[in-house]
């Protein structure tokens, strides 16, 4: 089935350790992004990408990168510059970059011990 | 600045009653809404898209409609089962659907249908 899939579903993590997370899509859709979520506020936009090596930074990308190097990945580094890392992370797709509806991923919980 | 505000918060109705849940936009320069469920834990699922040249839109028991010069959308839930207990999210996209467009959240209604 097609569909988005984020990995690992649950992360801990030391403080000071960079953790990489994954997004896959085999929907073919052209753009890909990452949202994080907190209790309390809607989501917000760290990172996108409209095509293959191609990425823009979103509202919160301090602390955060991503690379692009296939259409179907989009994988997320959190870095230990990332001073509150502990969130919900949302991958996103979309079929085409100017119209079209936002596909989710089921999200990965990162804890930061 | 655009901001997206979801009123109520929280939502507590019987099974099989009709309700409506809403979303306010500040700027009325849209391109498209769209409106999504999370389950805890879970991801978001798109329910309905309208885009800014439309007044609504239905899939089965739900109805969104869309008036952009009142900054307000609603999402109607027509006799409402405890399935649909969730968090429901609207997002506004912003711009002229070109390539730096953002979508933007609101915090949700947290909806409990009591059996």
């Amino acid at each position: 089935d097609g569909g988005i899939t984020q990995s690992p579903k649950y992360l801990f993590r030391k403080e000071g350790q960079n953790v990489t997370l994954s997004c896959e899509q085999n929907l073919n859709h052209d753009a890909m992004y990452w949202y994080r979520q907190d209790p309390g506020q809607g989501l917000r936009l760290i990172y996108y990408s409209q095509i293959v090596n191609d990425f823009q930074k979103g509202d919160i990308a301090e602390g955060y990168s991503v690379s692009r190097e296939k259409k179907e990945s989009f994988p997320l580094t959190v870095t230990s510059a990332q001073k509150n890392p502990t969130a919900f992370y949302l991958c996103a797709s979309r079929p085409d970059r100017d119209t079209g509806e936002l596909f989710f991923g089921e999200g990965s919980r990162l804890t930061v011990l | 600045k655009q901001e997206v505000t979801q009123i109520p918060a929280a939502l507590s109705v019987p099974e099989g009653e009709n309700l409506v849940l809403n979303c306010s936009f500040t700027d009325s320069a849209i391109y498209n809404l769209q409106w999504f469920r999370q389950d805890p834990g879970k991801g978001l699922t798109s329910l309905l898209l309208i885009q800014s040249s439309q007044r609504e839109q239905t899939s089965g028991r739900l109805n969104a409609s869309l008036d952009k010069s009142s900054g307000r959308s609603t999402l109607y839930i027509a006799a409402s089962q405890p399935g649909d207990s969730a968090t429901y999210l609207c997002a506004v996209r912003i711009g002229d659907g070109g390539a730096t467009n953002k979508l933007i959240f609101g915090t949700g209604t947290l909806l409990a249908v009591q059996p």
